[in-house]
């Protein structure tokens, strides 16, 4: 049972172009929402993250926009360039007795020069 | 500092072999997790543990079995490896009980079982 639904599973944009990555959960009691992103051969790595009470958060070129009506959130990255080429995961996290992170699918995104 | 260490890097069993695997972490951490990675599925959480000497079952906890005998390590065993359990193995760590702590991700185990 997927509580994340993470998609496209593959993307590919120009460079300069914007990517956008969208997810949706299931449960409500999720307290935080982050984003990893992972390169080949290497572990996942926290990019961006948001709390529930925000409607939008910016590091950068990444943004992070979330709709706790609709229990959807989505990665934004602007001016995409050829090092963001890697995998990214969204998660949703609770914490019973320990940090619980429900990760995505994954979404491998490819730039294009 | 290195941070989240996995070793090996590599392995491949034959149905029925056992191996551990082993995480270490010299960041003080109290938290660590055991993930394995699948295409299509993401990470999903095999065991955890919340201090030395304390282990806890994940979402995917059949087949394996987790130790934490000192603070900066965390094992994960295979008694009997399958097919299934053919995957990239993650181990994390984190410092406190918090939803926006961050989890600090090894490098990865690939492992094969024929």
């Amino acid at each position: 049972q997927q509580q994340v639904k993470q998609s496209p599973q593959s993307l590919i944009v120009q460079k300069g172009g914007i990517s956008i990555i969208n997810c949706a959960y299931e449960n409500t009691a999720f307290d935080y929402f982050p984003w990893y992103q992972q390169f080949p051969g290497k572990g996942p790595a926290l990019l961006i993250a948001i709390r529930p009470d925000v409607s939008e958060k910016k590091e950068g070129r990444f943004t992070i926009s979330f709709n706790k009506s609709a229990k959807q959130f989505s990665l934004h990255i602007m001016d995409s360039q050829p090092g963001d080429s890697a995998t990214y995961f969204c998660a949703a996290v609770t914490v019973q007795g320990a940090q619980k992170l429900v990760f995505g699918q994954g979404t491998r995104l490819t730039i294009n020069p | 500092n290195a941070g989240v260490t996995q070793t090996p890097k590599f392995r491949v069993l034959k149905t029925g072999q056992s191996m551990t695997l082993l995480c270490a972490q010299d960041m003080n951490h109290e938290y660590m997790y055991w993930y394995r990675q699948d295409p299509g599925m993401g990470l999903r959480l095999i065991h955890y543990s919340v201090g030395e000497g304390t282990t806890a079952k994940g979402e995917v906890p059949d087949g394996y079995n987790v130790s934490r005998l000192k603070k900066q390590n965390f094992l994960l065993g295979l008694e009997s490896a399958a097919p299934s359990q053919t995957s990239v193995y993650f181990c994390a760590s984190s410092y406190r009980l918090a939803a926006t702590d961050t989890q600090y991700f090894g490098p990865g185990t690939r492992l094969t079982v024929l």
